[in-house]
């Protein structure tokens, strides 16, 4: 089976611009939650969405919003992009709440 | 606040050399503890979760544990392909929100 995907790899922005980040789960699993990631920190919590709906929000601006599709895949779109928000983004999907999440490779994201 | 904390930061064992990583957490409502392997510029693998207190797991050269305060992940007889950084996260509430440590930057010399 395959495991969680994420698109695209790499991607270069410069400030002010808007970016969708893309994340389809394993089969079966209903859940998923995006991180943030900054070098030498561990992954901080964005959002975490269960059958469509949106079940918990990090500490981030409302610059950051993110769906859940039909099919359990889900966006990230970050708007109006500062320098702040060059990071590693993963998405990470699970079963069930409150078990264990399986991570994606990650987007990496440079903004200048 | 919830929190969960690493020690050491980094660590450099030789090749066999067995030692232990700390993660200590105060999580309210935590639901499960989990430990995470990330090599450079990929996401996490996953390696163990942890629910109740006295718990133990297993995989390879790897010993996880749990106590009601800190989990311990124990490496046994290293090998310089077990270099990563792990990560310790802990589960909380209803939803997914898991709060990741720091993590410990682990180098095997051979």
């Amino acid at each position: 089976d395959a495991g969680v995907t994420q698109s695209p790899t790499h991607l270069i922005k410069t400030r002010g611009q808007h970016v969708t980040l893309r994340c389809s789960p394993i089969s079966g699993h209903k859940s998923v939650s995006w991180y943030q990631q900054v070098l030498g920190q561990g992954p901080q919590f964005i959002f975490q969405y269960y059958e469509k709906e949106e079940r918990g929000r990090g500490n981030f601006p409302d610059r950051f919003s993110a769906r859940q599709f039909p099919n359990y895949s889900s966006e990230l779109n970050v708007n109006a992009l500062l320098l702040g928000d060059s990071a590693l983004y993963l998405c990470a999907s699970s079963s069930r709440t409150g078990y264990e999440q399986f991570f994606g490779p990650g987007t990496r994201l440079t903004v200048l | 606040e919830d929190q969960v904390t690493q020690s050491p930061e980094a660590l450099r064992l030789q090749e066999g050399e067995s030692s232990s990583l700390n993660c200590s957490y105060t999580v309210s409502g935590l639901r499960g503890l989990f430990w995470y392997r990330q090599d450079p510029g990929k996401g996490p693998e996953f390696l163990f979760t942890l629910y109740s207190a006295g718990e133990e797991k297993e995989k390879e050269r790897l010993k996880a544990t749990l106590t009601k305060k800190e989990s311990f992940l124990h490496i046994t007889a290293p090998k310089p392909e077990d270099s990563a950084t792990y990560l310790c996260a802990a589960g909380k509430g209803r939803d997914d929100k898991i709060i990741f440590g720091k993590g410990t930057r682990l180098h095997i010399l051979p």
